[in-house]
């Protein structure tokens, strides 16, 4: 059963608009929440992380909202660059991260 | 360099043989993880070190895998009679021990078996 889905597999977003990534869990032991960004033949990259203990963390462009009830979190990118162009994973935080299945986003110029 | 690094970033085997991949993590983190990640998915985890010690395995890791940190610093993952089907990324992680702490990846070692 997968614990972390990411239902979206693809994003497609202009320059400049904002890019939001959604994500579901259904483990409400779940206690930490960490966004990451791969390129293609490259480790995962850390970018921003959430306690449960809060609902909202900022982080220049990226912002992470977390909707405990709802056992949802979601990424936001604002403004979107090309640069941004990559996938995305969430993660939750047991002894060991669980992954979301990842969404690539693209960022048209 | 402090970030987390592993050797070889490349391996092509073919089935049957055998493959060792070392893990470099960050110096101060006692933590280090392994994980596998196959095409389109996320990365899945298979086992972890609290310094030498190991501490969880992942059904994932069958008898043929096999991880080690011996003095608590680098890690090896050696993959015995390699089946086609281990062809994947196996990424290394590592991370402080206290409370719910960043895990901080390595690049990944690609490996194909033919």
């Amino acid at each position: 059963d997968q614990q972390v889905k990411q239902n979206s597999p693809s994003l497609s977003v202009q320059e400049g608009r904002i890019s939001i990534l959604n994500c579901d869990y259904t483990n409400s032991m779940f206690d930490y929440f960490l966004w990451y960004k791969k390129y293609p033949a490259e480790g995962p990259t850390f970018l921003i992380s959430i306690s449960s203990i809060k609902d909202k963390n900022e982080d220049g462009r990226f912002t992470v909202f977390l909707n405990k009830s709802a056992k949802h979190l979601s990424l936001h990118i604002v403004p979107s660059q090309p640069g941004d162009s990559a996938v995305y994973f969430c993660a939750a935080s047991g002894n060991m991260l669980t992954f979301g299945g990842g969404t690539r986003l693209m960022v048209k110029p | 360099d402090t970030g987390v690094s592993q050797d070889p970033r490349h391996k092509i085997t073919k089935r049957g043989q055998n493959v060792t991949f070392r893990c470099d993590p960050i110096s101060e983190h006692n933590r280090l993880y392994w994980y596998r990640q196959t095409l389109g998915q996320g990365p899945e985890f298979l086992t972890y070190f609290q310094n030498e010690a190991q501490l969880e395995k992942s059904r994932l890791l069958s008898d043929r895998f096999s991880a080690e940190r011996p003095k608590g610093s680098f890690s090896t993952l050696e993959i015995q009679r390699t089946e086609q089907g281990d062809s994947a990324m196996y990424l290394c992680a590592s991370s402080l021990a206290w409370g719910p702490e960043t895990q901080y990846f390595g690049p990944g070692t690609r490996l194909l078996v033919l």
